[in-house]
């Protein structure tokens, strides 16, 4: 069973600039969860998406919103970048809503100039 | 406000030499903690699942347990593939339970 992918791996962008970053879950799995990874702080939780509708939303700006299609692939979009927003994205799929027991991809490495 | 906190932030041990690593919780409505393991360039690969105080899960020369406040990481006579960022993670219950991160213990076994 092919694992969970992101797409792209690396990216760098400019302030002001926007950014969407693609992950597509292990086939079968439903539920999709966004987290932003930096040294400082560890994995923070972004959103999770079940059944292509937000369902749990973590203490981040407006900027940052997802979508999930009907195939449970997911996007996640930042718009007008911040230095700040560089960083691990990190896309995480499971069989069931809220799990604990979560499949992660590689990531995509945002670099914002 | 629930909080996720593991020590050390960075342990080097040498091969064969034991040690544990801690995840204290505070937080309200556990509803599962979970152990990652995640290397340099990776996403997090899960490893445990612990629900009650008192369980423990074990898996080569990892053991994971379980107490009330904390969950220890047990490693027996560790190798350097085992070097790695590990990652304590609870399950909170409430409106739509999340999933909360420690920011993890980096572990350096040297040959």
């Amino acid at each position: 069973k092919a694992g969970v992918t992101q797409t792209p791996r690396y990216l760098i962008k400019t302030r002001g600039q926007q950014v969407t970053l693609s992950c597509s879950p292990i086939s079968g799995h439903r539920s999709v969860s966004w987290y932003q990874q930096t040294p400082g702080q560890g994995l923070q939780f972004l959103f999770e998406y079940f059944s292509e509708t937000q369902r749990n939303k973590g203490n981040f700006p407006g900027r940052f919103s997802g979508r999930q299609f009907s195939n449970s692939r997911s996007e996640m979009n930042v718009s007008t970048l911040e230095l700040g927003d560089s960083a691990l994205y990190l896309c995480a799929s499971s069989l069931a809503q809220s799990a604990g027991k979560q499949y992660f991809g590689p990531g995509t490495r945002l670099t914002v100039t | 406000e629930d909080q996720v906190t593991q020590s050390p932030e960075a342990l080097r041990l040498q091969e064969g030499e034991s040690s544990s690593l801690n995840c204290s919780y505070t937080v309200s409505g556990l509803r599962g903690l979970f152990w990652y393991r995640q290397d340099p360039g990776k996403g997090p690969e899960f490893l445990f699942t612990l629900y009650s105080a008192g369980e423990e899960k074990e898996k080569e020369r990892l053991k994971a347990t379980l107490t009330k406040k904390e969950s220890f990481l047990h490693i027996t006579a560790p190798k350097p593939e085992d070097s790695a960022t590990y990652l304590c993670a609870v399950l909170i219950s409430g409106g739509y339970q999340k999933v909360t991160f420690g920011i993890g213990t980096k572990l350096q076994v040297i040959p």
